[in-house]
């Protein structure tokens, strides 16, 4: 069974730091693409970043280019999210999704985590 | 841009169907597979509907997903509701190295 568990959420002030992990299980982790998708307090769901199973293709959503980088470490089956200058638009549940696939470009997720909940305030 | 926009809200009675619209704008629906996810409060999201009309093992049948080009629209269809389908849904597609997601639909289920 895919499992995936995220961490790492919490109280930040503006311009602040936060790294998120989403440790996974269930699954040969290295051959699948994975992502990060947010939900603003009573928005909608809104992609953020994705990362090939081989960490050689990363994508970024405009909102969030040159502040956050996504990677991942193969060997402890775990993806990470750094999110530096963070912004109170920022404020949001951080959700890991995996894809069917070890490109991000299959385009859809087939697992999601319980999320974690990132909030920008000072 | 790729757009997609669903109704805010829907509600209908236990035992009957619903159906669930995402129209596409700025491009063809059609172009790329829609995808659909069931948000629960208090739960991670699961996938009802991929590649526009494939079910996961595991959601029952009684959720389908279609397309129609002609008013670059998908569809989200859920047969027989239970109080337990009451929940928020978004389409979603892929565009040009963007996962788009449409702005969710909150079904009430009364």
């Amino acid at each position: 069974e895919v499992q995936l568990l995220e961490s790492g959420g919490g109280l930040v002030q503006p311009g602040g730091s936060l790294r998120l992990s989403c440790a996974a299980s269930g699954f040969t982790f290295g051959s699948y693409a994975m992502n990060w998708v947010r939900q603003a307090p009573g928005k909608g769901l809104e992609w953020v970043l994705s990362i090939s199973g081989s960490a050689t293709s990363t994508y970024y959503a405009d909102s969030v280019k040159g502040r956050f980088t996504i990677s991942r470490d193969n060997s402890k089956n775990t993806l990470y999210l750094q999110m530096n200058s963070l912004r109170a638009e920022d404020t949001a549940i951080y959700y890991c999704a995996k894809a069917p696939g070890s490109y991000p470009e299959y385009g859809w997720f087939d697992s999601w985590g319980q999320g974690t909940l990132v909030t920008v305030s000072s | 841009n790729f757009m997609l926009t669903q109704p805010h809200s829907v509600s209908e009675s236990p035992g009957k169907t619903v159906t669930i619209s995402c129209t596409g704008s700025g491009g063809s629906i059609a172009s790329n597979y829609v995808h659909w996810y069931q948000l629960r409060p208090g739960s991670a999201p699961t996938t009802v509907i991929h590649e526009n009309h494939q079910r996961p093992s595991g959601v029952p049948d009684r959720f389908s997903g279609s397309m129609d080009k002609s008013s670059n629209s998908a569809f989200l269809t859920i047969s027989g509701l239970k109080t337990e389908d009451e929940a928020d849904y978004y389409c979603q597609s892929y565009y040009s190295t963007n996962w788009v997601f449409g702005g969710g639909t909150k079904l009430t289920v009364l």
